[in-house]
C-alpha cells in the first residue's frame, strides 16, 4: 500500500535558520511526490513536485526538496526561514490515480 | 481567472440534516477530489472522480455522497448518516488522474450543532 510519513507534527525554528521538514514514502510504483503549503483556513498551494529526472527539485518561496530513492525520502528544506513561512506543510505521493497525503507538519518561526 | 471555487466558506447545520457542499472548476480538469481535514489527521480522501458520470469511494466515504453530472462540478452531500460531520472540507482537481499536481479550493468549514 502507498503511504506517506511526515516525521514531526510541529517544527520550530528561528528566523534565518535552516528549515528541514521530513517526508518518507512507501510506493510500489515509481512515485510522483509533492509538497504543499496551507495557511490558516485556506486551501493547499503547491510548493514543488518531483515526477522524473533531476532529483533536486526547486520550488516557490526558496524551498527545495531532494528525492532519494534509496532512503524513500523527499525532505523539504529552505536555507533561511522567514516569518511568512509559518504554515502547515503536507507531503503527498501519487502512485497512480489519486493523491495520498501525510498528516502534515506545522512550522513555527520565531523572531 | 482559472481556478476552483468552493461555496460556501462557512456552513452551519443542525444535526440530522443533509447538507451539500459546492465545488466548481474552470480548469478543464478531468479528475476531481473531496478531502476531509481534521486537526492532526492530515487530508483524508472521501470520494474522487476521474471522468463525468463516474466516481470512486475514498478512504472515508461512509455518510457521504457525490455526483459528477458535469465536468466542471463535483458536489458533496454530507448526510445524516455521517456520525461526526464537523470538519474542514477541501475540493481539488487535477489534469490527469492524479499523476499531476492537484489544485485546491479555499475549503468549506462545516459545523453541525
Amino acid at each position: 500500500a502507498q503511504s506517506v510519513t511526515q516525521l514531526g507534527s510541529h517544527v520550530s525554528v528561528s528566523e534565518g535558520a535552516l528549515v528541514l521538514l521530513r517526508c518518507n514514502y512507501s510506493s510500489s510504483v515509481p512515485p510522483y511526490l509533492f509538497w504543499y503549503v496551507q495557511y490558516p483556513n485556506q486551501g493547499l498551494q503547491l510548493l514543488l513536485k518531483y515526477t522524473t529526472g533531476a532529483t533536486l527539485v526547486k520550488g516557490i518561496n526558496g524551498f527545495e526538496a531532494e528525492f532519494k530513492k534509496s532512503e524513500t525520502s523527499f525532505h523539504l528544506t529552505k536555507p533561511s526561514a522567514h516569518m511568512s513561512d509559518a504554515a502547515e506543510y503536507f507531503c503527498a505521493v501519487s502512485p497512480t490515480d489519486k493523491l495520498i497525503f501525510g498528516t502534515g507538519t506545522r512550522l513555527q518561526v520565531f523572531p | 481567472d482559472g481556478g476552483i471555487t468552493q461555496s460556501p466558506k462557512y456552513l452551519f447545520r443542525k444535526e440530522g440534516q443533509n447538507v451539500t457542499l459546492s465545488c466548481e472548476q474552470n480548469l478543464n480538469h478531468d479528475a476531481m477530489y473531496w478531502y476531509r481535514q481534521d486537526p492532526g489527521q492530515g487530508l483524508r480522501l472521501i470520494y474522487y472522480s476521474q471522468i463525468v458520470n463516474d466516481f470512486q469511494k475514498g478512504d472515508i466515504a461512509e455518510g457521504y455522497s457525490v455526483s459528477r453530472e458535469k465536468k466542471e462540478s463535483f458536489p458533496l452531500t454530507v448526510t445524516s448518516a455521517q456520525k461526526n460531520p464537523t470538519a474542514f472540507y477541501l475540493c481539488a482537481s487535477s489534469g490527469s488522474q492524479g499523476r499531476t499536481e492537484a489544485f485546491f479550493g479555499q475549503g468549506t468549514r462545516l459545523t453541525v450543532v
